[in-house]
């Protein structure tokens, strides 16, 4: 019940800009988009979240569509460091409140 | 500051064995969860407690029990470890709020033989 499309993995030249895509069409008005990534088996790490207006820091950028049904993550310039699997998330409203889903993501692999 | 902390980093129990994992975190957060990872899948949502003395089941329940000590501690317990339970483990915590970012642990990883 993912509320969030990611490509299963793609390819980057370290040095280059990566820029991972996330398709979430159903988002409400109040919800916000969250990033995150997993470095090989560490614990997922925060980057960026953002509602509707293009967000920036010291980790990536954030663009979201004005119509909010996508967004694209973008690493201005990668490196090897920056392979991992980078997980769109929407939160998901159910009985117990709002709950994260991670689902399988996007595996980034940022090649020298 | 060291975030959040989990004990132990691996486990090897035997079927029907029982064990506890903890967690611990010094951000003052109100919120903290436990998520499994099974090997190339996303995270699942075992419990979570969204404050100090609620606990609350997530997608995948059975077969653990949480407590949530204090505001810092929130430890999950298997009491009859099947091999099905075999999958690294994460805690995190988080701010409650509209912009909920939550803050992960390194992980346990736990194999049942």
């Amino acid at each position: 019940d993912a509320k969030t499309t990611q490509p299963p993995s793609m390819d980057c030249a370290e040095g280059r800009a990566a820029n991972l895509p996330c398709n979430h069409s159903t988002i409400s008005g109040n919800e916000y988009v969250y990033w995150y990534r997993q470095i090989h088996s560490q614990g997922p790490q925060y980057i960026i979240h953002g509602l509707k207006n293009n967000e920036t820091n010291e980790m990536a950028s954030l663009i979201i569509t004005e119509d909010r049904k996508s967004s694209t993550l973008i690493l201005p310039h990668a490196t090897l460091r920056d392979t991992a699997v980078y997980y769109c998330i929407v939160r998901v409203a159910w009985s117990g409140g709002f709950k994260t889903i991670f689902g399988a993501g996007t595996r980034l692999f940022v090649k020298a | 500051n060291a975030g959040v902390t989990q004990t132990p980093k691996f486990q090897v129990l035997k079927t029907g064995q029982s064990m506890t994992l903890q967690c611990a975190q010094d951000m003052n957060h109100n919120s903290m969860y436990w998520y499994r990872q099974d090997p190339g899948m996303g995270l699942r949502l075992i419990y979570y407690s969204a404050s100090e003395g609620t606990t609350d089941k997530g997608e995948v329940p059975n077969g653990y029990n949480v407590s949530r000590l204090n505001k810092r501690e929130f430890s999950l317990r298997l009491e009859s470890a099947a091999p099905s339970q075999t999958s690294v483990y994460f805690c995190a915590s988080s701010e409650v709020g509209s912009q909920e970012t939550q803050y992960f642990g390194p992980g346990t990883r736990l194999l049942v033989l």
